[in-house]
């Protein structure tokens, strides 16, 4: 079946560091998202990407959608303290069925 | 405020006793869905509905039950919990009308402890 492999599953910087998590997918998506769920809270929307090569910005986030649309990735520019949590990708297949897979998750950690 | 409440929030039973969580959404969405959280493994789809009466096995049904009965309530139910389903589970609604995949909405999970 179709599955969405993301790494690393942790990541531990220095405040001002920049951070990057990947996501692979088995199989061509139709689109993919991307949410926040801050430690003991629940996963959040941030975005959705739908064409092939997108690229969307929310100030100092950089998301990805790759040529193939079999990849994706997030990358934080400078972390700070207020980025600590859990990033999760979840790809829907291209046969368009709304079924969402997860990726297993990246945890990011902070140092001040 | 539109939103995904569940409840409770925490949950220690022991094996083989019944239990619920209830999930309820006050956004109109025909598509609700139970999810577990479990360290590595991401959120496995437990259960999906599309709509009323309607609903679908995810990627890890085994031990769990749903209905939909009414288009804003989407319980999740053991019969017979056992220690392997000790974990965070959250429900999720979205809106399936547009033309792409919609975001979810997550309630504020459920951590439950099966002895």
């Amino acid at each position: 079946g179709q599955q969405v492999m993301q790494i690393p599953q942790y990541q531990h910087v220095q405040e001002g560091e920049d951070f990057t998590t990947y996501c692979n997918s088995s199989t061509t998506l139709s689109n993919i998202q991307w949410y926040k769920q801050r430690p003991g809270g629940h996963p959040v929307f941030l975005i959705q990407l739908v064409k092939s090569g997108e690229v969307k910005k929310q100030k100092r986030l950089t998301f990805q959608f790759g040529e193939a649309k079999k990849n994706s990735s997030l990358h934080i520019t400078a972390t700070q303290t207020t980025d600590v949590g859990t990033y999760f990708c979840a790809g829907e297949d291209s046969s368009n069925t709304g079924k969402l897979i997860f990726g297993q998750g990246t945890t990011l950690q902070v140092k001040p | 405020e539109a939103q995904v409440t569940q409840n409770p929030r925490y949950l220690i039973t022991v094996t083989g006793k019944k239990l619920t969580v209830t999930c309820s959404q006050n956004m109109n969405h025909e598509y609700m869905s139970w999810y577990r959280q479990d360290p590595g493994l991401g959120l496995r789809q437990i259960y999906y509905s599309m709509n009323v009466e309607v609903t679908d096995k995810g990627d890890v049904p085994e031990g769990y039950k749903v209905s939909r009965k009414e288009k804003r309530n989407f319980p999740l139910i053991l019969e017979s919990p056992s220690p392997n389903q000790t974990s965070l589970y959250f429900c999720a609604s979205k809106d399936d009308r547009g033309p792409y995949n919609s975001p979810l909405h997550f309630g504020n999970g459920t951590r439950l402890t099966v002895t």
